[in-house]
């Protein structure tokens, strides 16, 4: 069974930051695209980055490009969302979800980062 | 970017009922590659179909993905009470990813 559980998630004053992990298990994570996905309180979801399953190529959506840096460790199966200059606009849960051909088939329980105004 | 227009905002819908999701895109999604997830309160995500009508491993077939090019239905046919919450399109054709606003069955 493939599971994904999040960490790291805290309350961070503006412009600090923030580390997200991701421990993987029950796949073969070096395979695997992955991606994180955050949703605001009581809003929708919002695609934020994706990592191919070498680190080769990363993506990221505008509004956290060049804040935000993805990295991932293999052989540890863990996935990273390194986040600096964080503001409001950053609050949310963040999801780490597997891709298989970029559908987003398994999700974890999500970790929660506030950031006050 | 592909913008993904949900409708309706909120579907009433009374147990045992079918209902019918809309989704538009503002322009065409290529390969069909749409998806369609399930939100229940407090919980994460669930995909239930992908590739337009590819229905997810354990989803019922009471659900049923349908559509192409710009225009996506997904239909909930005798709803029960497990079936409510909020859905969201999604497309991964091209990049940004981008999700629908939502629409919630209650």
């Amino acid at each position: 069974e493939v599971h994904l559980v999040e960490s790291g998630g805290n309350l961070v004053q503006p412009g600090g930051s923030l580390r997200l992990s991701c421990s993987a298990s029950g796949f073969n994570f070096y395979n695997y695209d992955l991606t994180w996905v955050r949703q605001a309180p009581g809003k929708g979801l919002e695609w934020v980055a994706t990592i191919d399953p070498y680190a080769t190529r990363k993506y990221y959506v505008d509004s956290v490009q060049g804040r935000f840096t993805l990295s991932r460790d293999n052989a540890g199966r863990s996935l990273y969302l390194q986040m600096n200059n964080l503001t409001d606009e950053d609050t949310a849960i963040y999801y780490c979800v597997r891709e298989t051909f970029g559908v987003l088939d398994s999700w974890g329980q999500g970790t929660l980062v506030t950031v006050p105004s | 970017e592909i913008v993904l227009t949900q409708s309706p905002g909120t579907l009433y819908v009374s147990p045992g009922e079918g209902a019918t999701l809309y989704c538009r895109a503002s322009q065409s999604v290529g390969h069909n590659s749409l998806a369609w997830f399930q939100q229940k309160p407090g919980q994460s995500p669930r995909l239930l179909v992908y590739g337009a009508s590819t229905r997810a491993a354990g989803i019922p077939d009471r659900f049923i993905g349908r559509g192409s090019g710009a225009d996506f239905t997904l239909t909930i046919s005798g709803l029960g009470p497990e079936d409510f919450g909020i859905y969201y399109c999604q497309q991964y054709s091209s990049l940004p990813r981008t999700f629908g606003q939502g629409t919630k069955v209650e």
